[in-house]
């Protein structure tokens, strides 16, 4: 079953509002990684959160990982419309051992100008 | 260099087919990964290969079988597929390092349609 929660499933925004993403895991996990998934294309990678409480930023967006591991956010803001697409987070369980990602069901997130 | 290459980019291929789905990394990474992913859902893991070997597989039909010549290469062998198998195929791969900072990078991915 799913492993990793994600939401919301879908988000639309005008240009220039901030967009939220929210992952909740049922387990701890040993980290969770961030992609972003444009129409079409494939899944690519935006950052890796190991610590717990960790807050990474790049530019307008900010991740944050719990203090528990068992939760993590994507907040962008201030969004454009080159910030349409869908975003995943994937989680490793901690104690696992074969690389498995559990992935979230993603929120797709569409901006309007 | 963080780049996963994967050919085809699109294949049509009729139930009665054989084809195969090339993946190759030159990053030295030793897990690979097929994953499958229909519209607006997530990637779904299929197999993963860790230092050339088989460690999962994700209860896949045997119509799918999948091949690691080398540590740089990942092949899908496809024979007598379903219209449902239509579906993005993506490649990933990983360092296979034994710390939890693992990150696994995708390749472009195969769009296939099963006719």
């Amino acid at each position: 079953g799913q492993q990793v929660m994600q939401i919301p499933q879908y988000q639309h925004v005008q240009e220039g509002e901030d967009f939220t993403t929210y992952c909740n895991s049922s387990t701890t996990l040993s980290n969770i990684q961030w992609y972003k998934q444009r129409p079409g294309g494939h899944p690519v990678f935006l950052i890796q959160l190991v610590k717990s409480g960790e807050v990474k930023k790049q530019k307008r967006l900010t991740f944050q990982f719990g203090e528990a591991k068992k939760n993590s956010s994507l907040h962008i803001t201030a969004t454009q419309t080159t910030d349409v697409g869908t975003y995943f987070c994937a989680g490793r369980m901690r104690g696992s051992t074969l690389g498995r990602l559990y992935f979230g069901r993603g929120t797709q997130l569409t901006v309007w100008p | 260099d963080t780049e996963v290459t994967q050919t085809p980019k699109h294949l049509v291929m009729g139930m009665t087919n054989k084809k195969s789905l090339k993946c190759e990394q030159h990053m030295g990474h030793r897990a690979m990964y097929w994953y499958k992913q229909k519209a607006k859902k997530p990637p779904e893991l299929m197999f993963v290969y860790s230092y050339e070997k088989l460690s999962i597989n994700e209860s896949v039909p045997s119509r799918f079988s999948p091949e690691c010549p080398n540590s740089s290469l990942l092949n899908l062998h496809l024979h007598a597929l379903q219209p449902e198998d239509s579906a993005l195929y993506l490649c990933a791969s990983s360092t296979r390092s034994l710390s939890s900072q693992e990150t696994q990078y995708f390749g472009p991915g195969t769009r296939l349609l099963v006719l």
